[in-house]
């Protein structure tokens, strides 16, 4: 089955302890992305990746990283996490042709205490 | 970053009540994609609009990319209990290209009443 997979679904963590979010995809996708879901705010894309070692920031890329050493994976990384960082989060890929959208995984609920 | 205003924010209709909601830009959008969401899953996309003017349906949806390009809109018909979830509106800036950029409104909560 064509999908996107996260794990966690679910991670609480305290300030300032480095976590890892993964994210694969298995449709041969050359573009990925992370967003987060906050209430009243819509999905805000962090970062995104147009191929392996090309990443690019998206809207609200502070405090994250990502690195797209293969093609499949794309992780997103807090290096000191913070309580605003709490959020929904929702990794995607999808094909380059213009006229394809993201396919999304089933999120990850994150929430830093 | 750039913003697309989707409105309204929430709506709570009877079955069998048609829908409507749009999304409108400041800027100049090459493709306007709309989404929807399940209670504790991902986007899933509706449908994909590419030309200005173009009109698209799937089933009871019905998605228009504004001649402008800076706005869409999207319309259910005849909704159903199944058709509860949130909706997103999301665009590809002209100026990004065909980038991995996509941006998001913010949403409409639909809930409809048996």
């Amino acid at each position: 089955e064509a999908q996107v997979t996260q794990n966690p679904r679910y991670l609480i963590t305290v300030t300032g302890k480095k976590l890892t979010v993964t994210c694969s995809q298995n449709m041969n996708h050359e573009y990925m992305s992370w967003y987060r879901q906050d209430p009243g705010l819509g999905l805000r894309q962090i970062y995104y990746s147009m191929n392996v070692e090309v990443t690019d920031k998206g809207d609200v890329p502070e405090g994250y990283k990502v690195s797209r050493k293969e093609k499949r994976n794309f992780p997103l990384i807090l290096e000191s996490p913070s309580p605003n960082q709490t959020s929904l989060y929702f990794c995607a890929s999808r094909s380059p042709g213009a006229v394809s959208g993201y396919t999304f995984g089933s999120g990850t609920r994150l929430t830093v205490v | 970053g750039q913003q697309l205003n989707q409105s309204p924010q929430s709506m709570f209709i009877q079955e069998g009540e048609d829908v409507s909601m749009n999304c409108t830009s400041s800027s100049i959008f090459n493709t306007w994609l709309w989404y929807k969401q399940d209670p504790g899953e991902g986007p899933v996309l509706l449908i994909a609009l590419y030309k200005a003017g173009e009109l698209t349906s799937n089933g009871r949806l019905t998605a228009q990319f504004g001649i402008t390009r800076k706005d869409s809109f999207l319309n259910i018909s005849a909704s159903i209990p199944s058709d509860v979830g949130i909706y997103f509106c999301a665009g590809r800036p002209v100026l990004t290209g065909n980038t991995g950029k996509l941006i998001f409104g913010q949403g409409t909560t639909l809930q409809v009443k048996p």
